[in-house]
């Protein structure tokens, strides 16, 4: 069964500080990947996606997040995060062969960005 | 409307009695999911409706739950006889399920059992 996995449940960091929030799955075909968010009050919203081609990704609000097929991996990324960025972070895939199919979400982490 | 509609926002329950959730999806959507979330447990899963085809109930966690669509749009799902661990947001999802596109998630239930 497919399964994500985020490495961190809770991040904290002071503005302006890089950013990186591990996701790993469990499937060995083809994936499509995404990064949703959580804002505090706020219902989920897409962050990015990747479905095919360039493995490097850029979302909205100067979010991005590398493909690694080799690794299972799609990181998501910012050089410099900010205040507003505090939100709960959530990826997910789902499986090429079923497109418009269930989508399983990891745990998510929580970032905690200080002014 | 614009978006997913869910209600009721907020339920208040007592173990043992039932309850049903609302989800009104985006007009022309055609995919409509169901997930829970539980504090430090992520979105778990619960059920999957595509067009007529059979909905994917593999998430469901017990006979407890189940979920219908009815004419292709609203959707309810029904918790019977609740338990204080059914306690959770239940977020309905709609999408228009061309090359597994972007969810767009309503506001969520808020699901208290006492």
């Amino acid at each position: 069964a497919q399964s994500v996995s985020q490495h961190n449940h809770h991040v904290i960091l002071s503005e302006a500080a890089s950013l990186e929030l591990g996701c790993n799955y469990s499937y060995g075909g083809t994936v499509n990947l995404f990064w949703y968010v959580q804002y505090p009050g706020q219902h989920l919203q897409l962050l990015l996606k990747y479905f095919s081609g360039d493995p490097l990704v850029k979302g909205i609000k100067g979010f991005e997040a590398e493909f690694i097929k080799s690794k299972f991996s799609f990181n998501l990324r910012k050089p410099s995060v900010q205040w507003s960025d505090t939100a709960e972070y959530f990826c997910a895939v789902n499986t090429y062969y079923n497109q418009g199919g269930k989508l399983i979400f990891g745990q998510g982490t929580e970032l905690s960005v200080k002014p | 409307g614009a978006g997913v509609s869910q209600s009721p926002s907020n339920k208040v329950t007592e173990k043992g009695k039932d309850v049903e959730l609302r989800c009104d999806p985006i007009s022309g959507h055609t995919a409509l999911y169901w997930y829970r979330q539980s504090l430090g447990q992520g979105l778990e899963f619960l059920i999957y409706f595509q067009g007529n085809s059979a909905p994917d109930k593999s998430g469901l966690p017990s006979d407890r739950f189940s979920a219908e669509r009815t004419g292709g749009s609203v959707s309810t799902l029904t918790i019977q006889r609740t338990q204080q661990e059914d306690s959770a947001v239940y977020l309905c999802a709609s999408s228009s399920g061309q090359g597994a596109g972007e969810l767009f998630f309503g506001e969520g239930s808020r699901l208290t059992v006492l």
